[in-house]
């Protein structure tokens, strides 16, 4: 089966400007999770969806970031302005349902802020 | 709140040494405990999994065992190759499965040389 696609793989911005980041997950897995990972420390989850629904977004900084997952399918984070300490990778996983595990991880996308 | 600890790395080893990665965790009642492996620029792999007290996982080699008593899931493996070199990540889902995020450790970078 095709893995968690991401894109892009990299990205490099100044700080104050808008990125975007996009995720397909697994075919036929309903839930999706967003984890930041800034270097040195583990994953964080960011935001988990189960089909085009928010089940948990506690840790998103709202300010600044969004998600959605209009169609239950594939998923866009975006940060809006960026901030220097939002340099990271940012994961997308894909599971079959709420609580099911193995969590599935893609490469991720890795966003430097000048 | 849970939370995961794992030893400091990195770690280097010597090719066919044995290798044990501390990991302790707090929580509430009974966690699902994981380790996943980051191999460079990749995403997350599940290396195995203990959902109960005295629980042994295993994959490739490596083994954990859920000890309750000392809310411990040490990671060991008895001969380690190059190819072992990665991150490893400790993590648990909170118990009442709490949407399953998972919540990691720090990560314990592990260079094995030939």
């Amino acid at each position: 089966e095709a893995g968690v696609a991401q894109s892009p793989r990299y990205k490099i911005i100044e700080k104050r400007q808008s990125v975007a980041f996009w995720c397909n997950p697994i075919s036929g897995h309903a839930t999706l999770y967003w984890y930041q990972q800034i270097l040195g420390q583990g994953p964080k989850l960011l935001i988990q969806f189960q089909n085009n629904g928010v089940v948990d977004d506690s840790q998103l900084p709202k300010d600044r970031f969004s998600a959605e997952r209009l169609k239950g399918v594939d998923s866009t984070l975006k940060i809006q302005p960026a901030k220097l300490e939002d340099s990271a990778v940012y994961l997308c996983a894909s599971s079959l349902g709420v609580g099911e595990q193995p969590q599935h991880f893609g490469d991720g996308t890795r966003l430097s802020i000048l | 709140g849970n939370s995961v600890t794992q030893m400091e790395g990195p770690v280097t080893l010597s090719e066919e040494a044995f290798l044990t990665i501390n990991c302790t965790y707090t929580a509430t009642g009974y966690p699902s405990l994981f380790w996943y492996v980051q191999y460079p620029g990749e995403g997350l792999q599940l290396l195995l999994k203990a959902t109960k007290a005295d629980d042994k996982g295993s994959n490739k080699g490596f083994e954990a065992t859920y000890r309750k008593e000392t809310t411990s899931f040490h990671l060991e493996k008895g001969s380690v190759q190059v190819s072992d070199s990665a991150v490893y990540f400790c993590a648990l889902t909170g118990p009442y499965n709490q949407g399953g995020k998972l919540i990691f450790g720090q990560g314990t970078e592990l260079s094995v040389k030939p």
